[in-house]
């Protein structure tokens, strides 16, 4: 079955860039989406289509793909935006990655 | 504004079913597919099928198929997940998720699903 790999965990200081990889096979050949979770909340679309931002989403938010890998970049992170960031790809159905968790320092 | 609106959390036995129900409002619910994703406790997210509300299409993921039935009722706008022959794996916090671009744009708030003899 196909899976996506994230690292566990990433951690930043106030104001710094975080960065977040998703990889996996032929990934590249695939839309990839990017939800952030807060603890006991549902998740929050954030970046779709590899690099697209829906309304709402402030612009330090970004996503870029590069062969398999795709990265959610987070510019002037701010201590809001700690928490769990799953990557979604299609694969004939739906898979997400394990989640990374943003720890802002 | 869009919302989905879940049902509330439930408790069941090992061997039951449980049902849970996704009310759309806000936008034209025939229109897109709705999705059930659900998180076990520290667990990633996990895609059990979709509906295309609709037409009433479905999809399920082969993990749960036999178990799992998706439903729409379009005069009332909204979608069921029922899961049979409920394990305490199965416990979980079980959402709908409406799609949108090869991904899901709204979400519900989430049913917590407790299998519990």
């Amino acid at each position: 079955s196909y899976e996506l790999t994230q690292p566990p965990s990433v951690s930043v200081s106030p104001g710094q860039t975080a960065s977040i990889t998703c990889s996996g096979g032929k990934l590249g050949d695939k839309h990839t989406c990017w939800y952030q979770q807060k603890p006991g909340q549902s998740p929050v679309l954030v970046i779709y289509q590899d690099s697209k931002r829906p309304s709402g989403i402030p612009e330090r938010f970004s996503g870029s793909k590069s062969g398999n890998t795709a990265t959610l970049t987070i510019s002037g992170t701010q201590a809001v935006d700690e928490a769990e960031y799953y990557c979604q790809a299609w694969d004939s159905s739906t898979v997400f990655g394990g989640g990374t968790k943003l720890t802002v320092l | 504004q869009v919302q989905l609106v879940q049902s509330g959390a439930e408790v069941k036995k090992p061997g039951a079913s449980v049902k849970v129900s996704c009310k759309a409002s806000g936008y034209s619910f025939t229109k897109y597919a709705i999705y059930w994703v659900r998180q076990a406790p520290g667990q990633r997210l996990e895609w059990m099928g979709w509906i295309i509300a609709g037409n009433g299409n479905t999809k399920y993921s082969q993990k749960f198929q036999g178990r799992v039935t998706i439903t729409s009722d379009t005069s009332a706008s909204t979608s069921y997940m029922e899961l049979s022959g409920l394990g305490s794996e199965d416990t979980a916090v079980y959402y709908c998720a409406r799609s949108y671009n090869y991904g899901y744009d709204y979400w519900g708030q989430g049913t917590l699903v407790t299998v519990s003899s």
